[in-house]
């Protein structure tokens, strides 16, 4: 199984400071994304790296991605209490499956 | 505007009893996926359409089927729910497989 690992998998931090995580996987890839769901919600796309970029910015957001440690991280600068929210970076394989792995997920606590 | 609508967003339904749940677009993606999530876990792919074609997963239950009658609709049929079946499934499309999907809010579905 392609199947991510995020890493923490909870994380509380006050609002304002900033919130990283962590993802790795384990096969070559073409792209990795990141997704935020709400409770009781759809997931929505935050941001999309390719495997020939190392790091991509949107807004507050940084994602870095190493194709050679098979990581990613995901970096939310000065959080908001509106980012709590669950994160799951997702892999899309290089063997042309059309479909996405989704990692384990990250939950996010801003405390106010 | 709502891109991706799934109905309805809350079902109950009985042990064995069937139950469609539908999804439909409004961005003229060629490919639709049908996840299903259980609390505190990632969106396991149950299947999707790359245009009419359709990809079942290996570990997906013969008890799950879906129809893709045209570009805009999708539907997933339970055809006899068990309690474990009780999740969030969630449609999401995209324009090219492999790239960003859009999700729907989810419909959740409780087995009685």
């Amino acid at each position: 199984s392609q199947q991510g690992e995020e890493d923490p998998q909870a994380l509380s931090i006050q609002e304002g400071e900033n919130a990283t995580m962590n993802c790795s996987y384990k096969t070559s890839i073409n792209n990795l994304q990141w997704y935020r769901q709400n409770s009781g919600r759809g997931l929505v796309h935050l941001i999309l790296i390719r495997s020939n970029e190392r790091e991509k910015h949107s807004g507050r957001l940084r994602v870095t991605l190493d194709t050679s440690k098979k990581s990613s991280s995901l970096l939310i600068t000065a959080s908001r209490a509106a980012d709590t929210a669950s994160y799951f970076c997702a892999t899309e394989g290089n063997f042309g499956n059309e479909k996405l792995t989704f990692g384990t997920g990250t939950r996010l606590t801003i405390i106010p | 505007d709502a891109m991706v609508i799934q109905n309805p967003r809350y079902q109950v339904t009985q042990f064995g009893k069937p139950v469609t749940l539908s999804c439909s677009q409004t961005l003229n993606h060629n490919v639709m996926y049908w996840y299903q999530q259980k609390s505190s876990q990632a969106p396991k792919l149950l299947f999707h359409y790359y245009d009419k074609d359709f990809n079942n997963e290996a570990d997906t239950p013969d008890n799950f089927q879906s129809r893709r009658p045209n570009t805009s609709f999708c539907f997933l049929d339970i055809r006899s729910p068990g309690l474990g079946d009780a999740a969030m499934y969630l449609c999401a499309t995209a324009l090219f497989a492999g790239e960003t999907q859009y999700f729907g809010p989810g419909t959740r579905l409780l087995v009685l």
